[in-house]
């Protein structure tokens, strides 16, 4: 199984809204990551988990809140978003830290309105 | 810190022809080197991963690279393509302690019969 499962594929949220973001792995990888792409861009890191702990936040404003519950599952708490926060979001694990190959989700592709 | 260019953003393509992908990196370290392909509304999966020994690396679909260190280039090349290769194509970099994939800019190639 080389998946990383994305849930949901499409998330419309209201700027008041409270919702989040799941990705799953079960290939037994210590690291997992949030990137945001937005339309024809390139992905932009955001939160690097290493062993179940937040290792690296690429500045990210608070109104997004990183989760790793376990070493299969990662969470994205979304509050406040505004609606330049509207991207694609992916999320990607690799075996460990030193990334000799990431694997990435489907991606959320999160519309704030 | 690393950076990559890809010196073309959209490479047009007729059917069964080859096609070239030009990717430029900038490193003060010795680095990985990926590229990624992204179809549309999906994430992105990995062609092909350069990280030692042959310079020229092998991949799925087709694909080939070949690591040119004094030219600090890695450049994607298939020698037929097919309808179904229409994507948005990025070349990543990462320095050896791993954790973060700098991403070129994206070159968009688009297949026509």
């Amino acid at each position: 199984d080389t998946e990383v499962t994305q849930t949901p594929k499409h998330l419309v949220m209201g700027m008041t809204n409270k919702k989040s973001l799941k990705c799953e792995q079960h290939m037994g990888h210590r690291a997992m990551y949030w990137y945001k792409q937005k339309a024809k861009k390139p992905p932009e890191l955001m939160f690097v988990y290493s062993y179940e702990k937040l290792s690296i936040n690429e500045s990210v404003p608070s109104r997004f809140s990183p989760e790793c519950p376990n070493s299969s599952l990662l969470n994205l708490h979304l509050h406040a978003l505004q609606p330049e926060d509207s991207a694609l979001y992916l999320c990607a694990s690799s075996q460990d830290q030193v990334l000799l190959e990431a694997f990435f989700g489907q991606g959320t592709r999160l519309t704030v309105v | 810190a690393q950076s990559v260019t890809q010196l073309d953003s959209q490479v047009p393509v007729f059917e069964e022809a080859p096609v070239e992908l030009r990717c430029n990196y900038s490193s003060s370290v010795s680095v990985y080197l990926f590229w990624y392909v992204q179809y549309p509304n999906q994430g992105l999966q990995l062609l092909l991963k350069y990280l030692s020994g042959s310079t020229l690396v092998k991949g799925i679909n087709g694909f080939e690279a070949e690591f040119n260190k004094s030219q600090t280039s890695f450049h994607l090349r298939k020698p037929s393509v097919h309808i179904s290769d229409t994507a948005e194509y990025f070349c990543a970099v990462s320095d050896l302690r791993g954790y973060k994939l700098s991403f070129g800019a994206g070159t968009t190639v688009t297949v026509r019969a």
